[in-house]
Formats: C-alpha cells, sequence, structure tokens
C-alpha cells in the first residue's frame, strides 16, 4: 500500500551510461515531481508534471528528461551520466492545487563512478 | 548567500523540551512557506504548510513566518524520540511552487 514508490532504491553505474529511475504514485493525483538532493542534504526541485505541462528547472541539464506513459507514473531517464549526478533522486506526488497533499517517495541513491 | 539559510546543527535537546527550529530568507517574493521532516534514508514529509506571516498550529507543531524580518520557525512541544530527523524549511513565491527553494535542514536529537 506504499503511496509513492521508486526503484530501483539504490544504483551504481559507471560514467558515460544512460540509466533510469521509475516512480509510482497510487494516490490518484495529477502532478509529480522529481527532486534531486545533494551529499550536503540540499534539495533542489526538478522538473514538475501534470497531465497538461512539464515546468523544466532551467538549472537542470538537457541530459535529463521526465518520461510519463500515464498520470500515475513520471520516470527519470538521464543520458550520459556524470561524477556530479551521484545524489539522492526524490520523487514526489500532489493533487494540483493542493499543496498539502504532497507526498515523497523513499528516494533512489545514485552513484556514478 | 544562500536563498534559504538554515543551522545545521546537530541540535540535542532531552525528551520533553519544547524546540525551536529557525530559517531565513532573502527573496521577498516568497509567499508560500513549508517545514518538511525528514528521517534517515527516507524522503521528506511534509509537515507544516502555511502562507504569508502568522501562526499555524498543528498538535504538537506550531509554524510561525514573520515576513517582515524573512524569518520562518517551527516549534515542537512535548518533544519526544521519534522527533529526531533533519527538519527542512522551504518557501516559493505566489503562484511559482516550481520555484521552490529549500533549506539545507536542521539536524534534531531528542534524547531519551
Amino acid at each position: 500500500d506504499t503511496a509513492v514508490s521508486q526503484t530501483p532504491k539504490y544504483l551504481v553505474t559507471q560514467m558515460g551510461n544512460d540509466k533510469s529511475i521509475k516512480c509510482e504514485q497510487n494516490l490518484g493525483h495529477d502532478t509529480m515531481y522529481w527532486y534531486k538532493q545533494d551529499s550536503k542534504k540540499f534539495l533542489k526541485i526538478m522538473f514538475s508534471y501534470n497531465n497538461k505541462e512539464l515546468i523544466i528547472n532551467e538549472t537542470v541539464p538537457n541530459r535529463f528528461s521526465p518520461k510519463s506513459p500515464d498520470k500515475a507514473h513520471l520516470n527519470l531517464h538521464i543520458n550520459s551520466l556524470e561524477l556530479g549526478d551521484s545524489a539522492v533522486y526524490f520523487c514526489a506526488s500532489r493533487l494540483a492545487g493542493d499543496q498539502e497533499t504532497q507526498y515523497f517517495g523513499p528516494g533512489t541513491r545514485l552513484l556514478v563512478l | 548567500q544562500k536563498e534559504v539559510e538554515q543551522d545545521p546543527g546537530p541540535l540535542s535537546v532531552p525528551e520533553g523540551a519544547i524546540v525551536s527550529l529557525n530559517c531565513t530568507y532573502s527573496n521577498s517574493a516568497f509567499q508560500y512557506f513549508m517545514w518538511y521532516r525528514q528521517y534517515s534514508r527516507k524522503g521528506p514529509e511534509l509537515l507544516m504548510y502555511t502562507y504569508s506571516s502568522g501562526n499555524k498550529e498543528d498538535g504538537r507543531f506550531t509554524a510561525q513566518v514573520d515576513k517582515s524580518s524573512k524569518y520562518i520557525s517551527l516549534f515542537i512541544r512535548d518533544s519526544q524520540p521519534s522527533d529526531s530527523a533533519t527538519y527542512l524549511c522551504a518557501g516559493y513565491p505566489s503562484g511559482g511552487y516550481q520555484k521552490v527553494t529549500f533549506g539545507t535542514g536542521t539536524k534534531l536529537q531528542v534524547i531519551p
């Protein structure tokens, strides 16, 4: 009965590889997000997406691309991984217009070697 | 200067104490403010969500915003060991959650 789930939990990969992280929510929410939390615990929003629009944080490199097959899923694809991409990536969801319904997933710990 | 500043701690208090966690921010356009609790190796959990200046209470938690001084606080009454976590504050301007900015968090330890 997990509200927001992410796979995999851990991901270790080499520089230059392409990888995807999956996110699913069973809350019936219509807005989903990806965040990056670095080693100093600094959390930054990367993408905001609902079935109408994708809003990209302008600081996110275009190697990162969200893909949403349906309202319950928002996957994150990363091309040409770099050392600086090592971080914890969190998915979250909420109902549009109701920030208080926001829930985060457990995170995916990415280590790029 | 970071847009949202928090003392990283750690802050250690005895069980039952009143805890005060604080943030300052620099963006005068911020209208919405949030406090999140993050347990070790878990995702953040939204604790409090407030609009503009004022107080909001929810059980043992009280969030306070003073926009004139750009200062936000979270008070925890009767602190419990289960409150031990990192607390993140965040703010964003009206209509612009995609511009949300988080502090780096204050680590709290409540000692039984």
